[in-house]
């Protein structure tokens, strides 16, 4: 499967603790992007990478959230100290830039639930 | 800002009936449009996008859409539905330049037999 992955798929977790999600592109798409799906809602933009750069962050995007993606390839978003309503349906995306279909592929998410 | 509308929340209909599902968006300048389709237990799927030239753009499994720049709106159709279709669909927008999508807060479409 050439998709985007994402792991874990589900997290569930007690509140103040620490989560790190990882997603894996599309092997040659240059650009990943984070957003996240609450219930009854369509995804929000959370942030997103050209290549390992961080270029944008939405104000949705508090201090407690964290993304990074080192070598350009896989990313990881870390939320520390979660609270309750973090609890979300984590979706990350790929595309590849430079190109006139500058599409976005989505992952299968990751479920997290915040007790 | 950018807003996007699908006035319709959830839509049920007979297999065989024809499919229209309403999107509108609140941006001025030009902008390149997608649906996407989630599937019960799958992940969100592009199902077709605008970008320039012909306004009525096909996609996949019969779908199309059309855009009309002066009502704002990027309409999903598809003359026959089929039980497979039972979905939830989601309109999106972004502008040129502009790297993140605004989706609309989705359509679930339910198909009777």
């Amino acid at each position: 499967d050439t998709g985007v992955s994402q792991n874990p798929r589900h997290k569930i977790t007690k509140r103040g603790q620490n989560v790190t999600f990882r997603c894996d592109p599309i092997s040659e798409h240059n650009r990943l992007y984070w957003y996240r799906q609450t219930l009854g809602q369509g995804p929000e933009f959370l942030t997103y990478f050209q290549n390992e750069a961080q270029l944008e962050k939405s104000r949705l995007l508090s201090d407690r959230f964290s993304a990074e993606r080192p070598k350009g390839s896989f990313s990881t978003l870390e939320i520390q100290r979660t609270e309750q309503g973090d609890s979300a349906m984590y979706l990350c995306a790929s595309s590849l830039a430079g190109v006139s279909t500058d599409t976005q592929y989505f992952g299968p998410g990751t479920r997290l639930t915040v007790l | 800002a950018q807003s996007v509308s699908q006035h319709n929340h959830h839509v049920i209909l007979s297999e065989a009936a024809s499919l229209e599902l309403g999107c509108n968006y609140s941006y001025g300048g030009t902008v390149n449009l997608f649906w996407y389709v989630q599937y019960p237990g799958q992940h969100l799927q592009l199902l077709l996008k605008y970008f320039s030239g012909d306004p009525l753009v096909k996609g996949i499994k019969g779908f199309e859409a059309e855009f009309i720049k002066s009502k704002f709106s990027f309409n999903l159709r598809k003359p026959s539905v089929q039980w497979s279709d039972t979905a939830e669909y989601f309109c999106a927008v972004n502008a040129p330049g502009a790297n993140n999508l605004f989706f609309g807060t989705g359509t679930r479409l339910t198909v009777i037999p």
